[in-house]
């Protein structure tokens, strides 16, 4: 099993630009989430996914968009880019309906905005 | 309230001692307490958790240790190796949302 697979691993992009990163899991979960992980301020939550069709906002989404495209998939898309938003971006996912228990990670996508 | 705070930011610790790792929480509210361990490039990684009702879970060579009056919880590695080298965060649930903590980065060495 792959568990959660995120594309790309890396990106450059300059400010302005857009991108919608892409994330896959293959456990029949039912949440995703979405997470941004900088310096010495620990993993923040951008948006997640209870089940499919439902998306809520995390502690950080201005600037973000999610889709959860069907039970595999939850993309994050970036509008405009900015350079706050130059980050290691992670994907998760679990069994239960937004219980926020026992997440798989992905590897991360590491995003550079200039 | 809804901070979690880890402590220290880095550990260095020689094999096969122990490295303890704290977080302190505000918000009585959360009801699951989770570790993540994170190995460079890699995503974080469930490595153990517990729930306020209960005071200490172990599991091998990790253990939690929970103090619900004191509102703080901490993993000790017991006999230290250098393949736990990684980063290590503390995080608390409650209904809606998981907060983490900032991370230790632990380095064993031999």
């Amino acid at each position: 099993n792959a568990g959660v697979t995120q594309t790309p691993k890396f990106q450059v992009l300059k400010t302005g630009q857009s991108m919608t990163l892409q994330c896959a899991q293959d456990m029949n979960h039912n949440s995703m989430y979405w997470y941004r992980q900088d310096p010495g301020m620990g993993l923040r939550l951008i948006y997640y996914s209870a089940s499919e069709g439902t998306t809520d906002k995390g502690e950080v989404p201005n600037g973000y968009n999610v889709s959860r495209l069907n039970k595999r998939e939850f993309s994050l898309r970036l509008e405009s880019a900015a350079p706050s938003q130059t980050s290691v971006y992670f994907c998760a996912s679990s069994v239960g309906q937004g219980a926020h228990l026992a997440l798989h990670f992905g590897n991360g996508t590491r995003l550079t905005v200039t | 309230q809804q901070q979690v705070k880890q402590s220290p930011q880095s550990l260095i610790v020689q094999k096969g001692g122990i490295s303890i790792i704290n977080c302190a929480y505000e918000n009585t509210a959360f009801d699951y307490f989770p570790w993540y361990q994170q190995f460079p490039g890699k995503g974080p990684a469930l490595l153990i958790a517990i729930r306020p009702d209960v005071s200490e879970k172990k599991e091998g060579r990790f253990t939690i240790s929970f103090n619900k009056s004191a509102k703080q919880f901490s993993l000790h590695i017991m006999d230290s190796q250098p393949g736990d080298s990684a980063t290590y965060f503390c995080a608390a649930r409650n209904t809606d949302k998981l907060i983490f903590g900032t991370g230790t980065r632990l380095q064993v060495f031999p």
